[in-house]
């Protein structure tokens, strides 16, 4: 079976320093993956995906940026976080080939302070 | 620009009940409509898929539903639990290059009292 692991789970940041957050799949290749971010009191936003490893595509300008070294891994990364940065971020995945539904992983909660 | 509305935004009803839970989208030329569960603090539990050549699926207590033409999709949650207690968000699958995404809803957050 298929699954997907993000850490960390909670985190607390000053303003302007760096953010790495990370997800990896298990039981598949060659998946979709995506970042979502979920700010409060808005909807689920979708801030990158990636149909393979190097290949990064952006939602929306930001000051985040998105990398996918290896094929099940995607780093959602800032060099200097804002206040605006503060959310619930979500990494998921979707099966390229076969199957239209997209599987979410536990997301991680940054503050940034 | 696909956009989702859901109503209510929040809804509070009586153990047992039935209940339906509403989601429209503006643009028809979508892949699928994709109902979500998501407790307090954690990530998303996918419920039910429809395809868009579909009219609904079932699991267990849960039924929804899908509309194109009207751009309408329904859950229907039968004898509700308090354990059915969450937001329900809904999701329209549309195209990106080369790959898919989700458009998202803004949830109905939903409170089943004992």
């Amino acid at each position: 079976s298929q699954t997907i692991h993000q850490w960390p789970a909670t985190l607390v940041q000053p303003v302007g320093s760096p953010l790495s957050l990370e997800c990896t799949v298990e039981g598949t290749s060659n998946p979709n993956l995506y970042w979502y971010r979920q700010a409060a009191g808005r909807g689920l936003q979708l801030l990158f995906y990636s149909v393979g490893i190097g290949q990064i595509s952006s939602e929306v300008p930001q000051n985040l940026s998105a990398s996918r070294p290896q094929d099940r891994q995607f780093i959602l990364s800032s060099k200097k976080l804002l206040l605006s940065d503060s959310g619930f971020y979500l990494c998921a995945w979707r099966r390229r080939y076969s199957g239209n539904t997209i599987y979410f992983g536990e997301g991680s909660w940054l503050t940034v302070v | 620009k696909q956009e989702v509305t859901q109503i209510p935004a929040a809804l509070s009803v009586p153990e047992g009940e039935n209940l339906v839970l509403n989601c429209s989208f503006t643009d028809s030329a979508i892949y699928n409509l994709q109902w979500f569960r998501q407790d307090p603090g954690k990530g998303l539990t996918s419920l039910l898929l429809i395809q868009s050549s579909q009219r609904e699926q079932t699991s267990g207590r849960l039924n929804a539903s899908l509309d194109k033409s009207s751009g309408r999709s329904t859950l229907y949650i039968a004898a509700s639990q308090p354990g059915d207690s969450a937001t329900y968000l809904c999701a329209a699958g549309v195209a990106i290059q080369g790959a898919q995404k989700l458009v998202f809803g803004q949830g109905t957050r939903l409170t089943i009292n004992p």
